[in-house]
């Protein structure tokens, strides 16, 4: 159980393109859905939280008209890079908490590539 | 952040048994977790930590210290599948993780 997908797995994209990232919870109902962007041998920085059917809260130094978070459902999460440039390229992980217990699962990822 | 901190990267022997460390500071903290992370792809949870002392999982262990802002993570019999990056995060609030900056272990033979 407990089981968190990605979609896609990797993306490439043009500068100046928007791209959407999804983040579903497969068996079970996510509360709170957390967005993660890891640069090449750094750790996971926390973008932002969101719980489902609010406003996601942004970390200190996160664009929230770059970065929309939607999480419209208990089980489904998107992220949206609007106006990707090269500096955006990462891999960007989310993970899901059930709110019953304090862990969270993560999903495999998304490597985004912009040219 | 709330500045956590642990070693960048540490070497042991394949059969050995390594501690890698993690401190942070205490306030908002509700829990220290432990994470692995296999390049290029997403972590795994190991163990947690709530209260004070040692949580045993195998050959993972985990302990906390709340009034030192202290936890580490023990791994024994060292396999060379061990190899991988081990992150340690810290609830705040009861609803985010903030994670350190990871610990690059190479086990060799």
């Amino acid at each position: 159980g407990a089981v968190v997908s990605q979609h896609p797995s990797w993306v490439i994209c043009k500068s100046g393109t928007s791209v959407k990232i999804e983040c579903r919870s497969l068996d079970f109902q996510a509360t709170t859905m957390f967005w993660y962007r890891q640069f090449p041998k750094q750790s996971l920085m926390l973008m932002a939280t969101s719980n489902e059917g609010s406003k996601a809260t942004y970390e200190q130094g996160v664009e929230k008209d770059k970065f929309l978070i939607n999480h419209a459902s208990l089980t489904l999460s998107t992220l949206t890079v609007t106006s990707a440039h090269p500096e955006d390229s990462s891999f960007y992980i989310c993970s899901a908490s059930s709110g019953t217990d304090y862990e969270q699962y993560f999903g495999p990822g998304t490597r985004l590539t912009v040219t | 952040g709330q500045n956590i901190d642990q070693p960048t990267e540490m070497t042991a022997t394949e059969g050995a048994i390594v501690q890698i460390n993690c401190t942070y500071q205490t306030s908002g903290f509700n829990g220290l977790f432990w994470y692995q992370q296999h390049a290029g792809e997403a972590p795994t949870f190991l163990s947690y930590n709530v209260l004070d002392g040692l949580e045993e999982k195998g050959r993972f262990s985990s302990f906390l210290s709340r009034s030192k802002g202290y936890s580490y993570l023990l791994l024994k019999e060292l396999q060379m599948k061990d190899s991988a990056s081990y992150l340690c995060a810290y609830l705040y609030n009861f609803n985010k993780f903030y994670f350190g900056s990871g610990t690059k272990l190479n086990v060799k033979p």
